[in-house]
């Protein structure tokens, strides 16, 4: 089956840059696709076709992709932005996730 | 605004069945897809299944062939997920999502999540 690889934890200092990366196997044949899970609350989608953010998203969030991984930056991070990040694509009908990438504002 | 209802708790005894509901509002219910992925406890997301209701058509993800069932009422805008043969390690929130369908589909929205809890 499909997967797709995150590392477990990222850690940033306050209006620093954190970034998150995600790597499959032809990632860069699909679009992907991040969603922000603070504790307790359900995922927000922050990034969609690999780089479009919804409305609503602070500019601080951006995706990119570069061969087979696919990466979320958070520029000039707030203590708010301290949250599980997952990763998502679509491989064929299956929905795909990454194992998620806690993010620790220090 | 769109929101996604979800039905409340459950407490489900091993080898029962489940039934949770996401009614939704703030759009044209024909127009999206759905999903229902789960999150046990401290774990992450896991995709269970998908539904066009336009199509009455379901996806569902391998590991649970045979005993989830996504069904939709499309006079109600309501998304349903049955899952059968319950065993403990069913617990986990359940979480309903909307699906935009364009040129790619993606969660735009997501439900409150359901806690489903199996224990004897």
């Amino acid at each position: 089956s499909y997967e797709l690889t995150q590392p477990p934890s990222v850690s940033v200092s306050p209006g620093q840059t954190a970034s998150i990366t995600c790597s499959g196997d032809k990632l860069g044949d699909k679009y992907t696709y991040w969603y922000q899970q603070r504790p307790g609350q359900s995922p927000v989608l922050v990034i969609y076709q690999d780089n479009k953010r919804p409305s609503g998203i602070p500019e601080r969030f951006s995706g990119s992709t570069s061969g087979n991984t696919a990466t979320l930056t958070i520029s000039g991070t707030q203590a708010l932005d301290e949250a599980d990040y997952y990763c998502q694509a679509w491989d064929s009908s299956t929905g795909v996730f990454g194992a998620g990438t806690k993010v620790t504002v220090l | 605004q769109v929101q996604l209802v979800q039905s409340g708790a459950e407490v489900k005894k091993p080898g029962s069945s489940v039934k949770v509901s996401c009614k939704a509002s703030g759009g044209t219910f024909s127009s999206y897809a759905f999903s229902w992925v789960r999150q046990a406890p401290g774990q992450g997301l896991e995709w269970m299944g998908t539904i066009i209701p336009l199509f009455g058509t379901s996806t569902y993800a391998q590991k649970f062939q045979g005993r989830v069932t996504i069904t939709a009422d499309e006079s109600t805008s309501t998304a349903y997920m049955e899952l059968s043969s319950l065993r403990s390690e069913d617990t986990a929130m359940y979480y309903c999502a909307r699906i935009v369908r364009d040129s790619a589909w993606y969660f735009d929205y997501w439900g409150q999540g359901a806690l489903v809890t199996v224990s004897s």
